[in-house]
């Protein structure tokens, strides 16, 4: 199965700025995926990234907040932008392997505003 | 609307017993898969196993089966001879048409406990 490497693996950010969390994919892939989780939660999905065009985001998502950025078939970076406390939660990023295989995820980013 | 309902916060169970993790789901697509994760309190998600809507037979891997009825929309997680290492939350999730393509949808998710 596919290996993602998810950096950083944790951060703890003041207020207002804005943090950029990558994923590597040690192979192709068309469809990215980010999600967001908060604390004691289940994830949510934030966006699906394709190389090459814009991502789509879901209901309660927007870009100007979570932009994406997805340049090649095995990268994709999520900025969490103007933090506040709300936006503490685990960052999880995920590609679909097909089929039985099911969906590999990144090691995950913990983000902490303060 | 596509939805995955998992209704026990919290398992407990002892060492080498068997335990049943409950998911229910909610789809009006026929063709559909179901997949169930771990997650350790690292916070990487691990797949643990798949089930296809259209799979006759019960997924098995290892110690981890899954047993689906179809009919009730049910696809609960057994977990036989439990180990300590298997403390952890585990999810329930279902792919599901988006606008995008595809996707996971997760359920609640319940925490299992396993005491020696």
């Amino acid at each position: 199965s596919a290996v993602i490497s998810q950096k950083p693996s944790r951060d703890i950010c003041q207020r207002g700025t804005s943090l950029t969390i990558q994923c590597q994919v040690d192979s192709q892939v068309t469809m990215m995926f980010w999600y967001r989780q908060q604390p004691g939660q289940s994830l949510t999905l934030i966006a699906t990234a394709n190389q090459g065009s814009e991502a789509t985001y879901e209901s309660g998502f927007v870009i100007d907040k979570f932009p994406i950025s997805r340049p090649n078939l095995t990268f994709s970076t999520l900025t969490v932008s103007n933090m506040s406390p709300e936006d503490s939660s685990i960052y999880l990023c995920s590609v679909e392997e097909g089929g039985e295989y099911g969906y590999t995820f990144g090691s995950g980013t913990r983000l902490t505003v303060v | 609307a596509q939805k995955i309902t998992q209704t026990q916060p919290g398992m407990f169970v002892q060492e080498k017993e068997a335990v049943t993790l409950d998911c229910t789901y909610d789809t009006s697509d026929q063709s559909y898969g179901l997949f169930w994760y771990k997650q350790p309190s690292s916070g990487e998600m691990i797949f643990l196993i798949y089930q296809g809507s259209y799979d006759e037979q019960n997924a098995t891997e290892g110690r981890y089966s899954l047993n689906f009825q179809k009919a009730r929309k049910s696809a609960n997680l057994v977990i036989s001879a439990s180990q300590l290492g298997d403390s952890a939350m585990y999810f329930c999730a279902m792919r599901v048409l988006n606008q995008a393509g595809t996707a996971l949808i997760f359920g609640k998710g319940t925490t299992l406990s396993v005491s020696s």
